[in-house]
């Protein structure tokens, strides 16, 4: 199992431009989640998924688009990239049952916007 | 509301204990969690415990719950040198989707002294 990977791994983008981060996981989990991590501000949810067709907002929704269309994706979309945007960003997976799941995380993406 | 607090910094002698305290609001968590993040990686589950617990001991980990006060803690003893981590305190709730988000803190980094 490769667990849950996360592309690119850097990532430099200028003020208005989009991108896509890419998130899989290859363990049929349910839940797919992305957060934001800055310092100071530990980790904030963006947005989450608890399956396929499923997505909800978390804390710092703005400015991110996210859709679940197979279990094993969960993209995350910057549609018009900000300098406030700039930040490492972890995807998380996990299971549903019961409330408690341990959560796997990703290696992370360092974003730079300019 | 949904809010986890814990203190930035920590800092302690190897072979000395640590504790790491951290708050949080919202009185529906089912179940706290630790996390550790090492330098350059995502996080991984550390130990948990379920809300209607006091206290949890996994070698040299103690988890602590007050669920009066909203608090949990956790105690390493025996701290060393790769102790020296950011560690994140997260609750599980429920969500809009009628099922579980996970909220994570601020995160508090450890550094242990030689």
């Amino acid at each position: 199992n490769a667990g849950v990977t996360q592309t690119p791994k850097f990532q430099v983008l200028k003020t208005g431009q989009s991108m896509t981060l890419q998130c899989a996981q290859d363990m049929n989990h349910e839940y797919m989640s992305w957060y934001r991590q800055d310092p100071g501000m530990g980790l904030r949810l963006i947005h989450y998924s608890v399956g396929a067709g499923i997505t909800d907002q978390g804390e710092v929704p703005n400015g991110y688009n996210v859709s679940r269309s197979t279990t094993e994706d969960f993209p995350l979309r910057l549609l018009s990239a900000a300098p406030s945007q700039t930040s490492v960003y972890f995807c998380a997976s996990g299971g549903l049952a019961g409330g408690f799941n341990e959560q796997f995380f990703g290696p992370g993406t360092r974003l730079t916007v300019l | 509301g949904e809010d986890v607090e814990q203190s930035l910094f920590l800092s302690v002698r190897e072979g000395d204990s640590s504790v790491i305290n951290c708050t949080y609001t919202d009185s529906s968590s089912t179940y706290l969690y630790w996390y550790k993040q090492e330098p350059g990686a995502g996080l991984q589950l550390l130990t948990y415990i379920f809300s209607n617990m006091d206290m949890k001991q996994d070698q040299r980990l103690t988890v602590l719950l007050n669920k009066k006060d909203k608090h949990l803690s956790l105690r390493i003893a025996d701290t060393q040198t790769g102790d020296s981590a950011i560690y994140f305190c997260a609750e599980s709730l429920l969500g809009g989707s009628g099922t579980y988000k996970y909220i994570f803190g601020t995160g508090t980094r450890l550094k242990v002294l030689a």
